[in-house]
C-alpha cells in the first residue's frame, strides 16, 4: 500500500481564519514533506520532517506552522494567510531523506485545494 | 546548479499515435531520476525511478530510459486515459530534495 491521506480535500478561508491541513501514511515511512503547488507549475517544497523532526524549512513565512505528532501525522495549521497563498497543498512520504548516494521516491497525497477569501 | 528541463511543455497525440517526452538534467551526482503522472487538481502518481545510464522500466505503455545528461518516457500507443502532466524530477542539494521540471503535458485525443 502506497496510500498518503489528507483532509479535507478543499478549504475556504478567510484571512482571519485559523485552519489546519492534516496528512497520515501507514508506510512506516520516516520522511514527510509539505509542497505547494500553484496552477501549471511543479510542486514547491515547504517543509520536511525526518524523524519526526523538522529538518528543512524553505524560508516559508511563519503564517504556515508544521507540526509532526508522530511518524504517520503531519501538519499543517494555518493562520492570517493571503490570497496569494491560495493553491494546492501536497503531502508526501519517503522511506527516509536522501544522503550520500542514496534516495527515496515520494509518495504524494490527493493534496488540499486551498482558497483564501 | 542543478536543474531539470522538460521538452516538449505540450505534446497533443492522436490515440494510438506513439511519442516521447524529454527530461534533461543537470546534477552533480545523479542519486536517481523519479518520473511522475500528475492529473489536474490531483497529486502527482509515482511512476518510475531509474539510477543508472542504460536503465530502462516499463509499466504498460510506458517506458521511461535513462542517458547520462537525460531521460527519455516512451509513451506506445497512447489511450485518452493517458492524458495527463508528466513530471521528472531529480534530488538535489545535501539531503536530496526533489527537483522538478515544470512537466509535460500530454493530451491524446480518440
Amino acid at each position: 500500500d502506497t496510500e498518503v491521506t489528507q483532509t479535507p480535500k478543499h478549504l475556504v478561508m478567510g484571512m482571519t481564519n485559523k485552519k489546519s491541513l492534516k496528512c497520515e501514511q501507514h508506510m512506516g515511512h520516516r520522511a514527510m514533506y509539505w509542497y505547494k503547488q500553484k496552477a501549471k507549475k511543479p510542486p514547491e517544497l515547504m517543509f520536511v520532517y525526518s524523524y519526526e523532526k523538522l529538518s528543512i524549512n524553505e524560508s516559508v513565512p511563519s503564517r504556515f506552522s508544521p507540526e509532526c505528532p508522530n511518524s504517520s501525522l503531519l501538519n499543517l495549521h494555518l493562520h492570517a494567510l493571503q490570497p496569494e497563498d491560495s493553491a494546492l497543498y501536497l503531502c508526501a512520504s519517503s522511506q527516509d531523506i536522501g544522503a550520500g548516494s542514496v534516495s527515496y521516491e515520494q509518495y504524494f497525497g490527493p493534496g488540499t485545494r486551498l482558497t483564501v477569501t | 546548479e542543478d536543474q531539470v528541463t522538460q521538452s516538449p511543455e505540450a505534446l497533443r497525440l492522436q490515440e494510438g499515435e506513439s511519442s516521447s517526452l524529454n527530461c534533461s538534467y543537470t546534477v552533480s551526482g545523479l542519486r536517481g531520476l523519479f518520473w511522475y503522472r500528475q492529473d489536474p487538481g490531483k497529486g502527482p502518481e509515482f511512476l518510475f525511478t531509474l539510477y543508472s545510464a542504460g536503465e530502462e522500466k516499463e509499466k504498460e505503455r510506458l517506458k521511461a530510459t535513462l542517458t547520462k545528461k537525460e531521460s527519455f518516457l516512451h509513451i506506445t500507443a497512447p489511450k485518452p486515459e493517458d492524458s495527463a502532466t508528466y513530471l521528472c524530477a531529480v534530488p538535489g542539494g545535501s539531503q536530496g530534495n526533489l527537483i522538478f521540471g515544470k512537466g509535460t503535458k500530454l493530451s491524446v485525443k480518440p
